[in-house]
């Protein structure tokens, strides 16, 4: 099963000032028909998580330009170029590449 | 605007059953794989199972195959879980998700249903 593994675990960050969390697979993620399905979650408290990047960079409807995705094969990275105080919350990476999908351990941003 | 909501969960004793439900509404339902995630207290998220848009193919989390079951009912827009032989470690919220393509991300959740596993 691949192993997602998230750095840091917790983040403070300035307001305006940029972060970047990074999410390693213990193996690749390309899937058998060439794509690579990495996709980023951020949930704030009390709250469903909601998708922000798929297939990983691809923003998702509504996610602002703040936020960008990069990475490939194990090495994926979710960067925000100017953090803002709705940010905060946890970040998953997730794999869905392969069964079973599986979700890193979160990233706890805090705004400062 | 796309939809889901979750419902039947509750409090259950050590080794019973819980049926889940998870209503989709403002897309075509059947066009789409469905997953069900979970997240204990205080805790990441693990995914349980995912069924694709027929039905025909279902996949399991090892925690909990064999003993809970994923099924849908297109007619009813309805995706359900069945729960049996509960544990301690199976309490968490389930979110229901739904999924584009083969299941390649989930791009739209739930608000969850609370399952707590206890005697």
């Amino acid at each position: 099963d691949p192993v997602m593994t998230q750095t840091p675990l917790s983040s403070r960050v300035t307001l305006g000032q940029p972060a970047s969390i990074s999410c390693r697979s213990s193996q690749s993620l390309v899937h058998s028909n060439g794509n690579t399905y990495l996709s980023w979650l951020h949930q704030r408290p009390g709250q469903p998580p909601r998708l922000l990047i798929y297939e990983i960079s691809n923003r998702f409807s509504g996610v602002p330009d703040r936020f960008s995705g990069s990475g490939a094969g194990t090495d994926f990275t979710l960067r925000i170029s100017r953090v803002e105080a709705e940010d905060v919350g946890i970040y998953y990476c997730m794999q869905a590449s392969h069964f079973p999908r599986t979700f890193g351990q979160g990233t706890k941003l805090e705004v400062k | 605007e796309v939809q889901l909501l979750e419902s039947g969960g509750g409090l259950v004793q050590p080794g019973g059953s819980l049926r889940l439900s998870c209503v989709g509404s403002g897309f075509s339902f059947s066009n789409y794989g469905i997953s069900w995630v979970r997240q204990a207290p205080g805790e990441g998220l693990e995914w349980v199972a995912t069924i694709n848009d027929n039905g025909a193919n279902k996949h399991y989390a090892d925690s909990v195959k064999g003993r809970f079951a994923i099924s849908r009912d297109n007619s009813q827009n309805t995706l359900f879980l069945q729960m049996n032989s509960l544990r301690a470690e199976d309490t968490a919220v389930y979110y229901c998700t739904r999924d584009v393509g083969i299941s390649a991300w989930y791009d739209y959740w739930g608000q969850g249903t609370l399952v707590t596993v206890s005697s």
